[in-house]
């Protein structure tokens, strides 16, 4: 198993482009959610989906849009990058069997630079 | 409003000493405590977690100590390691991976 895989890496954007951070899950998980990390602020929800067809806004959404058209695959769409959206963002999944521990897994990244 | 507030922000700490991070919670509502590992340029991964209905939980080096009438709870590392330099992120959840994290702390451990 990959595990939970993002896409690009890092990435530079000019204010007002737009962009897509992919995220994939080979784990068969119902449960996925992007998180934004910060210095000094931990990692903040963005948004969350609890299985195909089903997304709901986390903390801080604003900006920002989400889709899950497949188990596997949960994108995070930046409308009009602006420079307050510079940060790391994160992508998570849990399985439905993992209900009782409600773990996380992580992916390993993706660093945004918007100029 | 940031619901789960977690201190210190950085902390150091000699090889083979104890390192204690605290964390304390507003809503009563949250059922499941985990505490996360994150080194730089990794993903947080689960390091330990604790349900309210009990006071304490260890595994290995790691404890955490849950207190529910105070809200708090926090994390005990013992015999730290210089490998156990991370950063550490505790986090509370009411429903199924709806995470709220904690600031996060820097560990840096001394050789």
């Amino acid at each position: 198993n990959a595990g939970v895989t993002q896409t690009p890496k890092f990435q530079v954007l000019k204010t007002g482009q737009s962009m897509t951070l992919q995220c994939a899950q080979d784990m068969n998980h119902e449960y996925m959610s992007w998180y934004r990390q910060d210095p000094g602020m931990g990692l903040r929800l963005i948004h969350y989906s609890v299985g195909a067809g089903i997304t709901d806004q986390g903390e801080v959404p604003n900006g920002y849009n989400v889709s899950r058209s497949t188990t596997e695959d949960f994108p995070l769409r930046l409308l009009s990058a602006a420079p307050s959206q510079t940060s790391v963002y994160f992508c998570a999944s849990t399985g439905a069997g993992r209900a009782s521990t409600y773990e996380q897994y992580f992916g390993p990244g993706t660093r945004l630079t918007v100029t | 409003q940031q619901q789960v507030k977690q201190s210190p922000q950085s902390l150091i700490v000699q090889k083979g000493g104890i390192s204690i991070i605290n964390c304390a919670y507003e809503n009563t509502a949250f059922d499941y405590f985990p505490w996360y590992q994150q080194f730089p340029g990794k993903g947080p991964a689960l390091l330990i977690a604790i349900r309210p209905d009990v006071s304490e939980k260890k595994e290995g080096r790691f404890t955490i100590s849950f207190n529910k009438s105070a809200k708090q709870f926090s994390l005990h590392i013992m015999d730290s390691q210089p490998g156990d330099s991370a950063t550490y992120f505790c986090a509370a959840a009411t429903s199924y991976g709806k995470l709220t994290f904690g600031q996060g702390t820097i560990l840096t451990v001394h050789p």
